[in-house]
């Protein structure tokens, strides 16, 4: 199975921030690679698909990037409701989940 | 618009056996591929199987081969994962998700991702 890092495992940050999340591949995975968002007893509700395609209805403060390797997620302009647990996924050899980030108002 | 609707919470004891629904609406139940999910407490999610809802054909996660069964009932737009030889690490919150995709040209496959998700059921094995 491809392993899916994420850094920072947590992060504070405040209203207004500018917020970047990385996942690392354990091998290239093209783009196929997407993100999730999720808060405490919901199921996860998917922000980008494809590493940088934004999901219909979603705020485009969230932006994905990268390929091979090496993605962001980048928030921009955070928000009270981006307070969440956010997983990076890939799909390009089965199916793998990153451990997630935390991210936590300051 | 499109649901997943998923069974209620369940106790078993361990060695027991669980069945767990998601029933899909809004869609064409055939159209796309619907996986099962789980997520321990605290814990990072974890894929498990998925079903191709038209052929009725499965692939299972290794971790999961031999006790995961997954099925569907096209009459009524559901799919079922049957889990057997419970545990008490296999006490988590388990999800159903439906499979969007676009074909990517470069590599002519097809790249896929959880566009809908069910609601989550819990299941506890405890003695």
């Amino acid at each position: 199975d491809i392993q899916m890092t994420q850094s920072p495992s947590s992060l504070s940050a405040s209203v207004g921030d500018r917020v970047t999340i990385t996942c690392r591949a354990g091998q290239s995975i093209s783009i196929y690679l997407s993100w999730y968002q999720q808060k405490p007893g919901k199921a996860p509700k998917l922000l980008i698909y494809g590493a940088s395609s934004l999901q219909s209805g979603v705020p485009s403060r969230f932006s994905g990037s990268g390929s091979g390797t090496d993605f962001t997620l980048t928030i921009s302009n955070l928000q009270p409701e981006d307070f969440a647990t956010y997983y990076c996924h890939q799909s390009y050899s089965s199916r793998t989940f990153g451990q997630g980030t935390k991210v936590e108002i300051k | 618009q499109v649901h997943l609707v998923q069974s209620g919470a369940e106790v078993k004891k361990p060695g027991a056996s669980v069945k767990v629904s998601c029933k899909a609406s809004g869609y064409t139940f055939t159209t796309y591929y619907l996986h099962w999910l789980r997520q321990a407490p605290g814990q990072g999610l974890e894929w498990m199987a998925v079903i191709n809802p038209n052929s009725g054909s499965t692939t299972y996660a290794h971790n999961f081969q031999g006790r995961v069964t997954m099925t569907r009932d096209t009459s009524t737009s559901t799919v079922y994962m049957e889990m057997s030889s419970l545990r008490s690490e296999d006490t988590a919150v388990y999800y159903c998700a439906r499979d969007d995709l676009q074909y990517d040209s470069s590599e002519f496959r097809e790249m896929r991702y959880f566009d809908y998700w069910g609601q989550g059921t819990l299941v506890t094995v405890s003695s």
